[in-house]
């Protein structure tokens, strides 16, 4: 398996308090995604970085934000969490050059009470 | 936007069936297609993917899958399904044409029974 760190594995959080989710990797790989899986939607994008200090919008950015302030980690930040971001968090990585595919973390499942 | 159809959601079949599950993109530039596998519990795994040159691609576990351009479309393939394909199945497209945004499809849930 890639080497893909996604912390905490499980959470429980209570509406309106923030929350930070962290990806981690040692592939030294210069993307790096943030999806939420919801059953019937599949994984969607919620932001994605192209470099250090360099992030841009996914399909479902409202109430997320990002900072990749070094290679190696990717962190999306729950402002003020609501029910509606239940879900599980993947985060994956990818050279983005040649014919690479991306590398998937195990999952953050993320319960907002 | 960009988007990535998925037809089917559910899937039922037998063992020994043949499977064809369906992918479908819009986008105008140039793509790099994956179909990734989730089997419970665990996180997605590559099946295939395809980047260039011929447009029928094999990948692991016996699946293949079919670029036709013409048709934006990628569908996935197996000739013959096993029990231990029973999993959710993603069909991905990699839009090259700016900060390589990966996109998916909603899913299929296939479910193989004796």
């Amino acid at each position: 398996d890639a080497g893909i760190t996604q912390s905490p594995r499980h959470k429980v959080t209570e509406t309106g308090t923030p929350v930070t989710l962290r990806c981690h990797q040692t592939e030294n790989h210069r993307y790096m995604y943030w999806y939420r899986q919801d059953p019937g939607h599949g994984l969607r994008l919620i932001h994605y970085s192209y470099g250090v200090k360099d992030t841009d919008k996914g399909e479902v950015s409202d109430g997320y934000s990002v900072s990749r302030s070094k290679t190696e980690d990717f962190l999306l930040t729950l402002e003020s969490a609501t029910s509606s971001q239940t879900s599980v968090y993947f985060c994956a990585i990818s050279t983005g050059t040649g014919d690479t595919e991306a590398f998937f973390g195990q999952g953050t499942r993320l319960t907002v009470v | 936007a960009q988007s990535v159809s998925q037809h089917n959601h559910h899937v039922i079949l037998s063992e020994a069936a043949s499977l064809e599950l369906g992918c479908n993109y819009s986008y105008g530039g140039t793509v790099n297609l994956f179909w990734y596998v989730q089997y419970p519990g665990q996180h997605l795994q590559l099946l295939l993917k395809y980047f260039s040159g011929d447009p029928l691609v094999k990948g692991i576990k016996g699946f293949e899958a079919e670029f036709i351009k013409s048709k934006f479309s990628f569908n996935l393939r197996k000739p013959s399904v096993q029990g231990s394909d029973t999993a959710e199945y993603f069909c991905a497209v990699l839009l090259s044409g700016g900060y390589n945004m990966l996109i998916f499809g909603a899913g299929t849930r296939l479910a193989v029974h004796p």
